[in-house]
């Protein structure tokens, strides 16, 4: 059973603190994704990656960075948080794409600035 | 890049009824759709899946269908019961995964 692990799930931060979510999985997945949700605006994707060291820009990437350092593990920071980053941000993780492999995430970690 | 929309936002049904969600998506490319359940304060999880050579396909009183030539997919769910109440979200992949908006499903006792 695959599973994605976020290691925080409730966190409020003060405007201008840096932030950072940490997620694991443990099923050797290539890609790790960090998507954004907001109510109205479904899953909004912020970065993926698709090996150790790679990151790719999602949709939404203003503001945040994403570091890979090991398979396993894919973080995302908010370099200088602002409220409107106020959200669920959830991880996620999948073999490789264009295959038919589905996608499996995290159960989030809600983040409020203030 | 890919546009999935997904209709309705909101979706009431009796119990025992069924519940119909609708996508669409606009890149040819993408050869996989699968359909996920939000529970309120849980991670989304996988329901259902169906890829691009498959028109139909169905487990239990779940059913997803797909019209490749007009890019549209569905998701229905028959004798729909309470624990039913969610929120869907269908997707489309190919090289990267593109999600509709949601639908707040509410199952009325």
């Amino acid at each position: 059973d695959v599973k994605v692990t976020q290691s925080s799930r409730y966190l409020v931060k003060r405007t201008g603190e840096k932030v950072f979510l940490e997620c694991v999985q443990d099923m050797d997945h290539e890609n790790m994704f960090w998507y954004r949700q907001d109510p109205g605006l479904g899953l909004r994707l912020i970065y993926f990656s698709y090996d150790v060291k790679m990151k790719e820009k999602g949709d939404i990437p203003e503001g945040y960075s994403v570091s890979r350092e090991k398979k396993e593990r894919f973080s995302l920071i908010l370099e200088s948080a602002s409220t409107n980053q106020t959200s669920m941000y959830l991880c996620a993780s999948s073999l490789p794409t264009g295959a038919g492999n589905t996608i499996y995430f995290g159960e989030g970690s809600w983040l409020t600035v203030v | 890049g890919e546009n999935v929309e997904q209709h309705p936002s909101t979706l009431s049904v009796q119990e025992g009824d069924s519940a119909v969600i609708k996508c669409t998506y606009s890149d040819s490319a993408s050869n996989y759709f699968p359909w996920y359940k939000q529970e309120l304060g849980k991670r989304p999880q996988l329901i259902i899946d169906i890829r691009s050579n498959v028109g139909e396909k169905k487990d239990q009183r779940i059913a997803v269908t797909l019209n490749k030539t007009a890019k549209h997919f569905s998701l229905h769910i028959t004798e729909t019961q309470p624990e039913d109440s969610a929120v869907y979200f269908c997707a489309a992949s190919y090289n990267q995964f593109y999600f509709g908006t949601g639908t707040s499903l509410t199952v009325i006792p």
